[in-house]
């Protein structure tokens, strides 16, 4: 079965950073990758998705991810926090043809005004 | 209408009560899931219906027991819990067992005392 490794547990920025969050899969096989966020007293919400195509992926709120194949790996960028984006951050992965998504532990990130 | 609608938000219960948790969607999903959340640690999946047929069970104890009365409706019956069974349970839904995207309610918060 997949799994999925967060190595930040949490990241603490101030406000105008540039974030990085890494996420390492490992599946011998095609995988579905996505990025997750959940704000404080909310639901998950999905912040975008790669199936396939361009490795380079962009989401809702300013948020992009590179999918490098050779590396595992589908890192979660945004060149400039705000506030509100202090959050959990979760990496998940999926084959494809498969609902058996798998989440990685986590990635607390807090935004100091 | 992009929700999942989870209740009840909130349920105390003693280990020697039977209760259940209700989920809810409308976008014609066929695919509905149950995973747990403890505090600070990533959805761990339970359970996977498609097409209202059982799709995954990962070794949950059968004192938790799911059922998926038509495509709308999953729920979740408990009895007999433990302490630790305390956490966030989560409702998610996907169009379809190829997950393109998962959507998620807002969980319930269970606390068994």
């Amino acid at each position: 079965a997949q799994s999925v490794s967060q190595h930040n547990h949490h990241v603490i920025l101030s406000e105008a950073a540039s974030l990085e969050l890494g996420c390492n899969y490992s599946y011998g096989g095609t995988v579905n990758l996505f990025w997750y966020v959940q704000y404080p007293g909310q639901h998950l919400q999905l912040l975008l998705k790669y199936f396939s195509g361009d490795p380079l992926v962009k989401g809702i709120k300013g948020f992009e991810a590179e999918f490098i194949k050779s590396k595992f790996s589908f890192n979660l960028r945004k060149p400039s926090v705000q506030w509100s984006d202090t959050a959990e951050y979760f990496c998940a992965v999926n084959a494809p043809n498969n609902n058996d998504m798998r989440f990685g532990a986590g990635t607390r990130l807090t935004v100091k005004p | 209408d992009t929700e999942v609608t989870q209740t009840p938000k909130h349920l105390v219960m003693g280990m020697t009560n039977k209760k259940s948790l209700k989920c809810e969607q409308h976008m014609g999903h066929r695919a509905m899931y149950w995973y747990k959340q403890k505090a600070k640690k990533p959805p761990e999946l339970m359970f996977v219906y498609s097409y209202e047929k059982l799709s995954i069970n990962e070794s949950v104890p059968s004192r938790f027991s799911p059922e998926c009365p038509n495509s709308s409706l999953l729920n979740l019956h408990l009895h007999a819990l433990q302490p630790e069974d305390s956490a966030l349970y989560l409702c998610a839904s996907s169009q379809d067992e190829l997950l393109t995207e998962a959507f998620f309610g807002q969980g319930t918060r269970l606390t068994v005392v």
